[in-house]
């Protein structure tokens, strides 16, 4: 599996937007970027994937560059709520496979 | 509906005990996972299943024994564990073949402890 390479740890003002990256330089041309977070003591929560187009949904918004060795994750509004770990994966589509999570990003939500 | 149950919420168990985990899906996912988390670490895969079948077994030790008895349910059956085995048990559900969509949708685990 390709790896990826987080900041350990980023702090965001509530209400300001979160813009969380990562480093995926290794990554395949068959494999998308997928983006997790886990709340405290909660399961996975999945958030949003792309393969090589910037994507968005009702949760955020992901960017990805066009050579597809980084991209960001954008929380536009952040809330106390969002403060959780958030892990960027790269995960090859086709079939059911495994997820490896790396040790990700813990993003504080601060008032 | 994007929920997947798993029961119990909590579990202490001594290491000659016998003891099952449940996860049950109803969004028509026909692959399956367990995953392990240790406290303040990533989740780490333990099995999958397509189409009621083991895909994966990432060399977990005999004492974890999965099954899927149909589509919507699996199980994991514990026997004779060690107190290093104490860990949040998550199970997760996807699409699978070529549906094109492979996002895991995870429940929200049984934290087990063995004494």
């Amino acid at each position: 599996d390709a790896k990826t390479t987080q900041p350990t740890s980023m702090d965001c003002a509530e209400g300001r937007a979160a813009n969380l990256p990562c480093n995926h330089s290794t990554i395949s041309g068959n494999e998308y970027v997928y983006w997790y977070r886990q709340i405290h003591s909660q399961g996975p929560q999945y958030i949003i994937h792309g393969l090589k187009n910037n994507e968005t949904n009702e949760m955020a918004s992901l960017i990805i560059t066009e050579d597809r060795k980084s991209s960001t994750l954008i929380l536009p509004h952040a809330t106390l709520r969002d403060t959780a770990v958030y892990y960027c994966i790269v995960f090859p589509t086709g079939t059911a496979s495994k997820l490896t999570f790396g040790t990700g990003t813990r993003l504080q939500v601060t008032l | 509906d994007t929920e997947v149950t798993q029961t119990p919420k909590h579990l202490v168990m001594g290491m000659t005990n016998k003891k099952s985990l449940k996860c049950e899906q109803h969004m028509g996912h026909r692959a399956m996972y367990w995953y392990k988390q240790k406290a303040k670490k990533p989740p780490e895969l333990m099995f999958v299943y397509s189409y009621e079948k083991l895909s994966i077994n990432e060399s977990v030790p005999s004492r974890f024994s999965p099954e899927c008895p149909n589509s919507s349910l699996l199980n994991l059956h514990l026997h004779a564990l060690q107190p290093e085995d104490s860990a949040l048990y998550l199970c997760a559900s996807s699409q699978s073949g070529t549906s094109g969509r492979y996002e895991q949708y995870f429940g929200p685990g049984t934290r087990l402890t063995v004494t």
